[in-house]
C-alpha cells in the first residue's frame, strides 16, 4: 500500500524566516496530495492541496511544490508568524480505486517570536 | 454550512468494553472517513463510507467496524475495547471522497480506555 515519509518531525524557526517541510510517497498512481495544519487540541484544517496535474500551487504565504518523476511535495511558508506553530501533515490519495489518504508523521513547527 | 460534528467529544471506558462513535458529516458531502490518531502512529485510516457502502478499509481488526446511514451520517463501533485502542478519532467528510475532493475534518472523540 501506500506510504507516505515527512521530514523533518520538528522544525524550529525564527519569525519571518522560511519553513520547508518534505514528503515523499510510494504510490506512483497517487494523484491528490493535501496538507492540513493541526493546531494543539483542535481538528486538522486542510490549508493547501495540489493536483497531479500541477507543479506548483501558491496561496498567499504557503505554497506546495511537486515533482511527480521523483514521487515527492514539499510545504513552503514565508514569512513566518508565532501563528503559523503548529503540526502540519502532508498526505497522498491511493491511486486506483483505493478512496483514502494516507499521512505522513507530522512535523512540529515552531516559529520563534 | 455547519462544518462536521462528532459525538462524544469525550469517552471513558473499560477494557473489554464497546464503544459507538458518531460524526455528522457537512451538508452535501456523501462520503466519511474515519482516522485513529496516537501520538505515535500518527492518522491512521479506519474505513471509508460513501453511500451507505464502505468503499476502503485500513489495516485495523475486526473489533472495528463502522456504518453509514441514508442521511450520510456515520458511525463506528469498536468492541472489546484493549488499552491501546485509546487515541482520538476523526471524521472526515468530503463531496465524493473519489481521493480527488477536499476532506474535512470533525472535532474528534478523544477515547480513553482503562
Amino acid at each position: 500500500g501506500e506510504n507516505v515519509e515527512q521530514h523533518p518531525s520538528t522544525l524550529s524557526v525564527q519569525e519571518g524566516d522560511s519553513a520547508v517541510i518534505k514528503c515523499t510517497y510510494s504510490d506512483s498512481a497517487s494523484n491528490y496530495f493535501p496538507w492540513y495544519k493541526q493546531e494543539l487540541g483542535k481538528r486538522p484544517q486542510l490549508i493547501i492541496d495540489i493536483r497531479s496535474n500541477v507543479g506548483e500551487k501558491k496561496d498567499q504565504r504557503i505554497a506546495v511544490t511537486l515533482n511527480k518523476t521523483a514521487k515527492h511535495f514539499s510545504l513552503h511558508i514565508t514569512e513566518t508568524q508565532p501563528e503559523d506553530s503548529a503540526v502540519y501533515f502532508c498526505a497522498a490519495n491511493s491511486g486506483g480505486s483505493n478512496y483514502k489518504l494516507t499521512f505522513g508523521k507530522g512535523t512540529l513547527l515552531t516559529v520563534n517570536p | 454550512k455547519a462544518g462536521v460534528t462528532q459525538t462524544p467529544r469525550y469517552l471513558i471506558k473499560t477494557r473489554g468494553q464497546q464503544v459507538t462513535l458518531s460524526c455528522s458529516p457537512i451538508s452535501g458531502h456523501r462520503s466519511v472517513s474515519w482516522y485513529q490518531q496516537t501520538p505515535g502512529q500518527g492518522l491512521q485510516f479506519l474505513f471509508e463510507y460513501f453511500s451507505e457502502t464502505q468503499r476502503n478499509k485500513g489495516n485495523f481488526p475486526g473489533r472495528f467496524s463502522g456504518r453509514q446511514f441514508s442521511n450520510s451520517r456515520s458511525e463506528m463501533n469498536v468492541s472489546t475495547l484493549e488499552l491501546g485502542d485509546s487515541a482520538l478519532y476523526l471524521c472526515a467528510s468530503s463531496l465524493t471522497g473519489r481521493g480527488l475532493y477536499e476532506q474535512y475534518f470533525g472535532p474528534g472523540t478523544r477515547l480513553t480506555v482503562t
